[in-house]
């Protein structure tokens, strides 16, 4: 099993452009999230989705979008890139029926916004 | 104030040193405590996880949770150097826990 996959691992945008960052997991997940991570801030949530077809914001939304069209694939799209974007992306998946909800993350996507 | 506090460090220890890594938290509803470790460039992996209080030990590592002083702590034996990364502390409530609260991580560095 590839577990949680991240694609592109790097990208270097220019203010105003857009990009969309793929994560996909093989582990039949109900649960997907995708997270920011800054320094000194720790992980903190964008989006999630709760099944295929669902999503809802998490505690920083604003300037991002989400897709879950299919179980296995949660897209996370900036429309108009800004400086203030430029962090490292991760997508986790969790098992529903776990009490412990762990999730699996994927390796990170790294994003410059100049 | 944050709902999860946690020092960033840096904590750097000799090899073999006992570690102690600590989180505090406001918020009482939290039922589910965890430690996720994140390597260099890595995403994070789960360590450990605890329900309500109490201590769990798994090996080298030791989890407690003290819910009357909302401070959680993990605890890492005969430290190694390869057991220098990030320690993430997580928590959620019983009825969303699929949502986490994070806090923001305390960078460990062990010294051979």
């Amino acid at each position: 099993n590839a577990g949680v996959t991240q694609t592109p691992k790097f990208r270097v945008l220019k203010t105003g452009q857009s990009m969309t960052l793929l994560c996909a997991q093989d582990m039949n997940h109900e649960y997907m999230y995708w997270y920011r991570q800054d320094p000194g801030m720790g992980l903190r949530l964008i989006h999630y989705s709760v099944g295929e077809g669902t999503t809802a914001k998490g505690e920083v939304p604003d300037g991002y979008n989400v897709s879950r069209l299919k179980k296995q694939n949660f897209l996370l799209g900036l429309e108009s890139a800004a400086p203030s974007q430029t962090s490292v992306y991760f997508c986790a998946s969790s098992y529903w029926r776990e009490l412990n909800n762990e999730q699996f993350f994927g390796p990170g996507t790294r994003l410059t916004v100049l | 104030q944050k709902e999860v506090e946690q020092d960033p460090g840096p904590l750097s220890v000799p090899e073999g040193a006992i570690v102690s890594l600590n989180c505090t938290y406001s918020n009482s509803a939290f039922q589910y405590f965890m430690w996720y470790r994140q390597y260099s460039r890595k995403g994070p992996e789960l360590l450990m996880y605890t329900y309500s209080s109490g201590n769990k030990e798994d090996g080298r590592f030791t989890a407690q949770v003290d819910k009357s002083s909302k401070y959680i702590s993990l605890f890492i034996r005969d430290s190694q150097p390869s057991d220098s990364a990030t320690y993430l502390c997580a928590m959620s409530e019983v009825d969303s826990n699929y949502q986490l609260i994070w806090g923001a991580g305390t960078k460990l560095i062990i010294k051979p």
